[in-house]
């Protein structure tokens, strides 16, 4: 059973570019999150979804970052017009569901750079 | 809203060595995950605690739930160089959703 997919691994964008990051939960579940970590620091929640649903965003900016969990596919972070201070590592973890007593699994997470 | 406090930031010990990190949560919290996140890595689970009370082991590393479910701890008894690393405390609350502390960064010299 393979676990949290994230790709790309690393990425480079150059300021004003747009960054897409892709997560493919582990196999039979629904529920994903995703985290910001800068560092020297710890994870920041950013958004849960659920397939076609956003849950919670509270975590997200309001500008410029948005998230997708479509029915197909993997879920999506999209930051539009990246600046330096997105230079981050992003996890994206899953579980089976959001409610209950189920750990989450991360992904290798996707160290973006903007320069 | 929710917090979760997390002291201390760093811990360096030398190996053999006792560690422990403390969890504060400003709520009552319906469980607790500890997960640990080594050096470049990703965050990996390591234990659940639901009841009030509870104290569960796994080999050196000990984890405590307090009676008001609003705090908790970790405690790695004769550290090893394999223990360093990050290590998260994640409270979860009836509304189900999980707020990570900051995380405890451990150091152990050989």
């Amino acid at each position: 059973n393979a676990g949290v997919m994230q790709n790309p691994r690393h990425l480079v964008r150059r300021r004003g570019q747009e960054a897409r990051l892709r997560c493919s939960p582990m196999k039979g579940h629904s529920h994903v999150y995703w985290y910001r970590q800068l560092p020297e620091e710890g994870l920041k929640f950013m958004v849960y979804l659920q397939k076609e649903n956003i849950i919670d965003e509270s975590g997200m900016p309001k500008e410029r970052f948005s998230a997708e969990f479509p029915k197909e596919g993997p879920s999506i972070l999209r930051i539009q017009q990246v600046v330096r201070g997105d230079s981050a590592a992003y996890f994206c973890a899953s579980s089976p569901s959001g409610q209950g007593f189920y750990e989450q699994y991360f992904g290798p997470g996707t160290r973006l750079t903007v320069t | 809203g929710q917090q979760v406090m997390q002291i201390p930031q760093y811990q360096h010990v030398q190996e053999g060595e006792d560690f422990t990190t403390y969890c504060n949560s400003s709520t009552t919290l319906s469980n607790i995950q500890w997960y640990k996140q080594r050096p470049g890595g990703h965050p990996v689970f390591l234990i659940q605690l639901v009841k009030s009370g509870e104290v569960k082991k796994q080999k050196r590393l000990t984890f405590q739930f307090g009676e008001a479910k609003k705090n908790s701890s970790l405690h790695i008894t004769a550290t090893q160089t394999t223990d360093v690393g990050t290590y998260f405390c994640a409270g979860k609350t009836n509304a189900g959703k999980s707020t990570f502390g900051d995380g405890t960064t451990l150091t152990v010299k050989p």
